[in-house]
């Protein structure tokens, strides 16, 4: 298996434009998480899916953010509009299991800039 | 409030050492407990799970302890190498979230 594939790796994009991440999960997992992670606030979960239902999203910065899981292998994360505060690194994870008590396995993540 | 510290920020020892990261959490009701390793530009590589029934795990030179009671996690690196320099993440994960710390940066020295 490739493993948690993340497109696209970078992306810059300016502010007020709509910004859409990509996650493939491994094969076989059933549970989805997406982080972001910058220099001041670390990594930080923004929302967590299992068996393609959102079970927690109180990490959700504001309405701008939005989350999908189309099918149980595919997951996108969307900004609308963007700005600047929103520029991080984006991983998402996966794992087997109910999730939060199971081995996570992060993608490579997606570097945004929002100029 | 920072719910998960890590000690020391950075540490950078010579080649061979045996060392030490520590991990301290407020949460007592936590599930499991997770060591990762992340290199510059990169994502998290899970080292090592540690559910919280269980006191420690290993897997090679590495062995990872839980004290719920303290809220103490430790890392040890046996025969540390230059391979591995890297940031190291612990988290735990409880009913309600899933919280990371800010993590140690190791650096073997050659």
């Amino acid at each position: 298996d490739a493993g948690v594939i993340q497109s696209p790796r970078h992306e810059v994009t300016e502010m007020g434009q709509e910004v859409t991440l990509r996650c493939k999960l491994i094969s076989g997992h059933n549970s989805l998480f997406w982080y972001r992670q910058t220099m001041m606030r670390g990594l930080e979960l923004l929302i967590y899916f299992n068996n393609n239902v959102p079970i927690d999203d109180s990490g959700m910065p504001e309405d701008r953010f939005s989350a999908k899981m189309p099918n149980a292998s595919f997951s996108t994360l969307k900004i609308q509009p963007s700005e600047p505060r929103d520029s991080a690194v984006y991983f998402c994870a996966s794992s087997w299991g109910t999730g939060r008590g199971t081995e996570a396995f992060f993608g490579q993540g997606t570097r945004l800039t929002v100029v | 409030k920072q719910e998960v510290t890590q000690i020391p920020a950075a540490l950078s020892v010579p080649e061979g050492e045996n060392l030490v990261l520590n991990c301290s959490f407020t949460d007592s009701a936590i599930y499991n407990l997770q060591w990762f390793r992340q290199d510059p530009g990169k994502g998290l590589t899970s080292l090592l799970l540690i559910q919280s029934s269980q006191r420690e795990q290993t897997s090679g030179r590495l062995n990872a302890s839980l004290d719920k009671s303290s809220g103490r996690s430790t890392l040890y690196i046996a025969a540390s190498q230059p391979g591995d320099s890297a940031t190291y993440l612990c988290s735990y994960s409880s009913a309600s979230k899933i919280i990371f710390g800010s993590g140690t940066r190791l650096s073997i020295r050659p």
